[in-house]
């Protein structure tokens, strides 16, 4: 199974501010997937990260707000722009390798 | 467009006791379906993966059944213990080349010693 760490694993934002998430997975993977995780809701695609392509993006998610770098097949990193408060969130990074596997997680907090 | 609903939002029994979680999905068309559970603060654990081809998956305490055609799956869990406090997620694949997962809206779990 696939191991996946996040940096951070938490932060306290202004807003206003950007922070970018990083995602390592232990093996090659052709996708990688960002999905968050609102407070007391289920989780949410943002978008499906390939290697050497721009990423895909879901219904409510622009690439200005979120943008993906995909710079080989172990890492990727999500990067939270112009923050607000409505994006106090947990982030996870994703892949799948037959089972879909998740990043422990970001925990964010925007003030 | 898909939707994942499971009931209850939130269930207390006591330790030692067998329980059963619900998961139901509208769109019967599915790839796979997969429980998670997700402890606070933390980010999500596969439990068990039904291949829509496949009618329940056992590990352990846990057993998952699929009834595709009426959109519905359940974990069961057997002699329930404190450890297995936790939400329990279940998340429905539609297809082959897509890998995305819609999620359900999950159960909280809260076994009482």
């Amino acid at each position: 199974s696939a191991v996946i760490s996040q940096k951070p694993s938490r932060d306290i934002c202004q807003r206003g501010t950007s922070l970018t998430i990083q995602c390592q997975v232990d093996s090659q993977v052709t996708m990688m997937f960002w999905y968050r995780q609102q407070p007391g809701q289920s989780l949410t695609l943002i978008a499906t990260a390939n290697q050497g392509s721009e990423a895909t993006y879901e219904s409510g998610f622009v690439i200005d707000k979120f943008p993906i770098s995909r710079p080989n097949l172990t890492f990727s990193t999500l990067t939270v722009s112009n923050m607000s408060p409505e994006d106090s969130s947990i982030y996870l990074c994703s892949v799948v390798e037959e089972s879909q596997y998740f990043g422990p997680g970001t925990r964010l907090l925007v003030l | 467009k898909q939707e994942v609903t499971q009931i209850p939002a939130a269930l207390s029994v006591p330790e030692g006791e067998n329980l059963v979680l619900n998961c139901s999905f509208t769109d019967s068309a599915i790839y796979n379906l997969q429980w998670f559970r997700q402890d606070p603060g933390k980010g999500l654990t596969s439990l068990l993966l039904i291949q829509s081809s496949q009618r329940e998956q056992t590990s352990g305490r846990l057993n998952a059944s699929l009834d595709k055609s009426s959109g519905r799956s359940t974990l069961y869990i057997a002699a329930s213990q404190p450890g297995d406090s936790a939400t329990y997620l279940c998340a429905v694949r539609q297809d082959f080349g897509n890998e995305k997962l819609t999620f359900g809206t999950g159960t909280r779990l809260t076994i009482i010693p």
